[in-house]
């Protein structure tokens, strides 16, 4: 199938360690993206990357870390630096249009 | 940097019942979308829609970006229909999607 795959669905972390999260799309897309939301609040935007080895700092990036080896894939680490983790993480693709697609996401919890 | 505003921030209909969300948005917008962001937390495209007005089913939109605002109609409301609904609007700066903080809707038999 066509999509955008994020995994894990659920994640349990303790303080103080790192946790990648993975995201993968087959849909060809160059940019990718991934958010992040808090109950009850809109979505804001951590990392995106246009293009292969090139990525950039969204609105809120500090604690976290991407890298853009390949097209399908744009992983995310949350850090020990983040000082309010859990969350909801949402990775998105889309072309130059801006019109993004979504993956189900993940959620994170720290113990 | 640009605002996204949506109202009514909670919404809650009959079962039946149709309903108007609005977004505005401060500055000119290449692009907008819609979304329905259902009970576990996956976000559906509804609309894609810089300008104009697109039906889907039960759903349509309308963007009049000259005035700075987007309308989605939700006719013959159905309890699926429950969730939050966002905008979402694409600033000039490639790949920036801008999203407004929601309307809650609730959709009661």
């Amino acid at each position: 199938d066509g999509g955008i795959t994020q995994s894990p669905k659920y994640l349990f972390r303790k303080e103080g360690q790192n946790v990648t999260l993975s995201c993968e799309q087959n849909l060809n897309h160059d940019a990718m993206y991934w958010y992040r939301q808090d109950p009850g609040q809109g979505l804001r935007l951590i990392y995106y990357s246009q293009i292969v080895n090139d990525f950039q700092k969204g609105d809120i990036a500090e604690g976290y870390s991407v890298s853009r080896e390949k097209k399908e894939s744009f992983p995310l680490t949350v850090t020990s630096a983040q000082k309010n983790p859990t969350a909801f993480y949402l990775c998105a693709s889309g072309q130059n249009t801006g019109e993004l697609f979504f993956g189900e996401g993940s959620r994170l919890t720290v113990l | 940097g640009i605002q996204v505003e949506q109202s009514p921030p909670d919404l809650i209909l009959q079962e039946g019942a149709n309903s108007t969300l609005r977004c505005n948005f401060s500055d000119s917008v290449n692009n907008l979308q819609w979304f329905h962001q259902n009970p576990w937390g996956q976000l559906i495209n509804l609309f894609y829609i810089p300008s104009g007005t697109k039906q889907n089913g039960r759903l349509s939109a309308t963007t009049v970006a000259t005035e700075r605002y987007s309308l989605l109609y939700i006719s013959s409301s159905q309890t699926t229909d429950s969730g939050v609904y966002f905008c979402a609007v694409f600033m000039g700066s490639w790949g920036k999607l801008q999203f407004g903080a929601g309307t809650q809707v609730v959709v009661t038999p």
